[in-house]
């Protein structure tokens, strides 16, 4: 069936530092890729997305890329703050239409310490 | 504008009761999705709703699970004689019918804490 891996699973960094999560998928017809965080007890909040027919996508500090041939694609975060520290999931959907249930990776709890 | 709503934010309650969870989705929004998020997992898909459809069950771990939307809005989440294996948090996303680049975003509820003792 559908799945997404996710790692790492735990990533410490300095404040400063860049923070690198990756996914893969398995269904090669997947051609949307969220990726969401969740701070402690609170909902997930979509940061960033991109869509198969693109490979790369940039939002200030933050930006996705996407490599369909290996079905992998990485949340990259730069000069990362305090601010940034969550829990984040990627996930992959075939979206079509009205539909588009979303795959989800297990998470990458992020911390950055000052 | 208001977000997705949920209700209540936490249930607790004996094995073997019924539970309802409600979902509030933004208005307008004609596609909702039900997910369960585990302790320190992702999140899973239960059901997805179209209108007052739902063209995608697949999720519902059994048959314990049900799901209805009326008016093409609120939502609630059935899960009959509870077992313990069943808590979690429950969340719901509602979206646009997608027709174009952006509308695809699901918006989250703050979802409903379910413990079964």
């Amino acid at each position: 069936g559908e799945n997404v891996e996710q790692h790492p699973s735990t990533l410490s960094v300095q404040e400063g530092d860049s923070a690198v999560i990756k996914c893969t998928y398995s269904d090669s017809a997947s051609n949307y890729f969220p990726w969401y965080k969740q701070e402690l007890g609170k909902r997930p909040q979509l940061i960033i997305d991109i869509r198969s027919n693109v490979g790369e996508k940039k939002d200030q500090r933050i930006a996705v890329t996407l490599n369909k041939t290996a079905k992998h694609f990485s949340l990259h975060i730069t000069e990362t703050q305090p601010e940034d520290s969550a829990v984040y999931f990627c996930a992959a959907s075939r979206f079509s239409g009205g539909y588009n249930k979303l795959i989800f990776g297990a998470g990458t709890r992020l911390a950055v310490h000052p | 504008g208001a977000g997705v709503s949920q209700s209540p934010s936490n249930k607790v309650t004996e094995k073997g009761k019924d539970v309802e969870l409600r979902c509030d989705p933004i208005s307008g929004h004609t596609a909702l999705y039900w997910y369960r998020q585990s302790l320190g997992q992702g999140l899973e898909f239960l059901i997805y709703f179209q209108g007052n459809s739902a063209p995608d069950k697949s999720g519902l771990p059994s048959d314990r699970f049900s799901a209805e939307r009326t008016g093409g809005s609120v939502s609630t989440l059935t899960i009959q004689r509870t077992q313990q294996e069943d808590s979690a948090v429950y969340l719901c996303a509602s979206s646009w019918s997608p027709l174009g680049e952006g509308r695809e975003t699901q918006y989250f509820g703050p979802g409903t804490r379910l413990l079964v003792l």
